[in-house]
């Protein structure tokens, strides 16, 4: 499969615990986005990436969530002393860069927040 | 920045009928609509986009409209299929796929 991958699938974690999601996107994609989507829900645009520069974060993005992707390839996601309310799938999405694109999607993360 | 909604949340249609899901978005200056289909427990994907420089696009039973001056763009979907049955989200944005603004989805339900 050469599309968007996420690793783990599912992530089961106490209140408290931190958290770190992987997200490879297709080799050839500069760009990476995250989204966060809860049960009955449209995703919602968390941060992106360009090559290694994160040039946008969402106000949803509180400080105890963190994205990187140091060498403009895969990227992670953080989450710092999780709270129940952080539970949601994490999606990982990749696109090149330029007007007329689109976006690929990875499977997801399922966090659950106990 | 941009909202976007969707309607309906919800749509039963009988196995060959159309069905038709709407959206409306607030950012006038976004010019780039996809539409994702997600199945339960899957990634959304992509099945048909349209860019503000046209008003229809058509792909095989698949149908997007877009009026600019309203605001709003809508999927066609014809013939549909039990396969069809999954949610559908649309969502909108400014410059190709770069931060999409999601509505809130559409369950579609196909009876056969």
């Amino acid at each position: 499969d050469t599309g968007v991958s996420q690793d783990p699938r599912h992530k089961i974690t106490k209140r408290g615990q931190n958290v770190t999601f992987r997200c490879d996107p297709i080799s050839e994609h500069n760009r990476l986005y995250w989204y966060r989507q809860t049960l009955g829900q449209g995703p919602e645009f968390l941060t992106y990436f360009q090559n290694e520069a994160q040039l946008e974060k969402s106000r949803l993005l509180s400080d105890r969530f963190s994205a990187e992707r140091p060498k403009g390839s895969f990227s992670t996601l953080e989450i710092q002393r999780t709270e129940q309310g952080d539970s949601a799938m994490y999606l990982c999405a990749s696109s090149r860069t330029g007007s007329d694109t689109e976006a690929f999607f990875g499977q997801g993360t399922r966090l659950t927040v106990v | 920045g941009e909202n976007v909604e969707q309607h309906p949340s919800t749509l039963s249609v009988q196995e060959g009928d159309s069905a038709v899901i709407k959206c409306t978005y607030s950012d006038s200056a976004s010019n780039y609509f996809p539409w994702y289909k997600q199945e339960l427990g899957k990634r959304p994907q992509l099945i048909i986009d349209i860019r503000s420089n046209v008003g229809e696009k058509k792909d095989q039973r698949i149908a997007v409209t877009l009026n600019k001056t309203a605001k709003h763009f809508s999927l066609h979907i014809t013939e549909t299929q039990p396969e069809d049955s999954a949610v559908y989200f649309c969502a909108a944005s400014l410059g190709g796929a770069q931060k999409l603004v999601f509505g809130q989805g559409t369950r579609l339900t196909i009876n056969p």
